[in-house]
């Protein structure tokens, strides 16, 4: 029943790691995204994605890529991981002709780099 | 971009009475400002929008009011409960576009029993 899903719920793992977050969403929404979330809980958006165009955040970084392989998939891939990407990331996804309007998120996931 | 300024960081409030949480933007053609709770744990969720064409919504106990004038738009919660207690954003967004949602830095609501 749960309306958008991210595996894993908690990643640890050492600088220098490549690593994936997977999303899924089952509300055949249109929209999806990846949020980042610091330790002071501030949330900014990094990617929005449809089946049209790839929308970037021009402050992420390139190691970070997010891949599609269909509509209800959304999964995040960072390369070589730094101390500094430690936070809690959420996927999100939103209905067709509400890009940025009426976020479903999924309930995180917390990455601790050391 | 877009700036939002979220205001009280901190919210206590006795249980039953009403919680206000203020939220200033800066771009004009914001025309979307929901309002999401966060409770421990869990990813942010959806309590009511409003649109710049409205001035006010109300969903039973909760109510967003917006002057567009001031670029200024509250979260008013009434006969606050225990489970009102969590993290409460404001965000505004003009549409499609890679600034996505901006989000202010979030009330931490507590309710006292």
């Amino acid at each position: 029943d749960t309306a958008v899903s991210q595996t894993p719920k908690y990643l640890v793992t050492q600088m220098g790691n490549d690593k994936s977050i997977k999303c899924e969403q089952n509300l055949g929404h249109d929209t999806m995204y990846w949020y980042k979330q610091d330790s002071k809980k501030f949330l900014k958006i990094m990617f929005s994605y449809n089946n049209k165009e790839l929308i970037i955040n021009e402050t992420v970084p390139n190691r970070f890529s997010p891949k599609s392989p269909d509509k209800a998939h959304l999964n995040l891939h960072i390369n070589s991981l730094e101390l500094g990407d430690s936070a809690v990331y959420f996927c999100a996804s939103s209905p067709q002709g509400a890009s940025n309007e009426k976020l479903f998120f999924g309930s995180g996931t917390q990455l601790s780099v050391l | 971009g877009e700036n939002v300024e979220q205001h009280p960081s901190t919210l206590s409030v006795q249980e039953g009475d009403s919680a206000v949480i203020k939220c200033t933007y800066s771009d004009s053609a914001s025309n979307y400002f929901p309002w999401y709770k966060q409770e421990l744990g869990k990813g942010p969720q959806l309590i009511i929008d409003i649109r710049s064409n409205v001035g006010e919504k109300k969903d039973q106990r909760i109510a967003v009011t917006l002057n567009k004038t001031a670029k200024h738009f509250s979260l008013h919660i009434t006969e606050t409960q225990p489970e009102d207690s969590a993290v409460y954003f404001c965000a505004a967004t003009s549409g499609g576009g890679a600034d996505g949602l901006t989000f202010g830095k979030g009330t931490h609501l507590i309710i006292q029993p």
